[in-house]
């Protein structure tokens, strides 16, 4: 079946560590996201990349980086220098009529 | 500023009842509109996506109407049962941001026997 693979699905980081989520998708999609998803919140774009070796900034891109090698992987990184990583991380895939989800990783500072 | 509005207030209803979401949107031109179902610990779920020369979409026993003039969604299940209770998510996807979608922060509905 095709969709989206996040993982790890629990993930606990010590302050000043640098984390990185996978992401994986075997969709044939060119686009790919990452969501960042708080408490009562909605979701908030993190970065966006559109094609192999290209990516751009979301509204909270701080803190956070990217790479897209390869069309199906678009792994992020948390930094230490992103002060409250703490939340749901989603990421998703388009083919312009509806995205598809992963199923989340939690992310928890200790 | 943009803005993306739902309930904020969970909505309950009974069982074989219609619900009816709501999501306002203002400062934006969206290229079109999409309702997610979103269950917790769960990603988002895509339902209906609803053009902006399009007045309504039907799925089965799901509804959505956009209206650019009033700019508003809603979103409608009828015959609602216990299992359509969970988190349902407006998102506007703007043509000139990579098609990234911006979300709503969801209502909450729950569906009692």
């Amino acid at each position: 079946d095709g969709g989206i693979t996040q993982s790890p699905k629990y993930l606990f980081r010590k302050e000043g560590q640098n984390v990185t989520l996978s992401c994986e998708q075997n969709l044939n999609h060119d686009a790919m996201y990452w969501y960042r998803q708080d408490p009562g919140q909605g979701l908030r774009l993190i970065y966006y990349s559109q094609i192999v070796n290209d990516f751009q900034k979301g509204d909270i891109a701080e803190g956070y980086s990217v790479s897209r090698e390869k069309k199906e992987s678009f792994p992020l990184t948390v930094t230490s220098a992103q002060k409250n990583p703490t939340a749901f991380y989603l990421c998703a895939s388009n083919d312009r009529v509806g995205y598809t989800f992963g199923s989340g990783t939690r992310l928890t500072v200790v | 500023s943009q803005k993306i509005e739902q309930n904020s207030e969970a909505l309950n209803i009974q069982e074989g009842k219609t619900a009816t979401l709501t999501c306002n949107y203002t400062n934006y031109s969206p290229a079109y509109l999409q309702w997610y179902r979103q269950d917790p610990g769960r990603g988002p779920v895509f339902l209906l996506l609803i053009r902006e020369n399009e007045k309504e979409k039907r799925k089965e026993r799901l509804k959505v109407t956009f209206d650019t003039t009033l700019k508003q969604s809603l979103f409608h299940i009828t015959a609602s049962q216990p299992a359509d209770s969970a988190t349902y998510l407006c998102a506007l996807v703007l043509s000139n941001s990579g098609y990234a979608l911006n979300f709503g922060k969801g209502t909450s509905l729950l569906v009692t026997p």
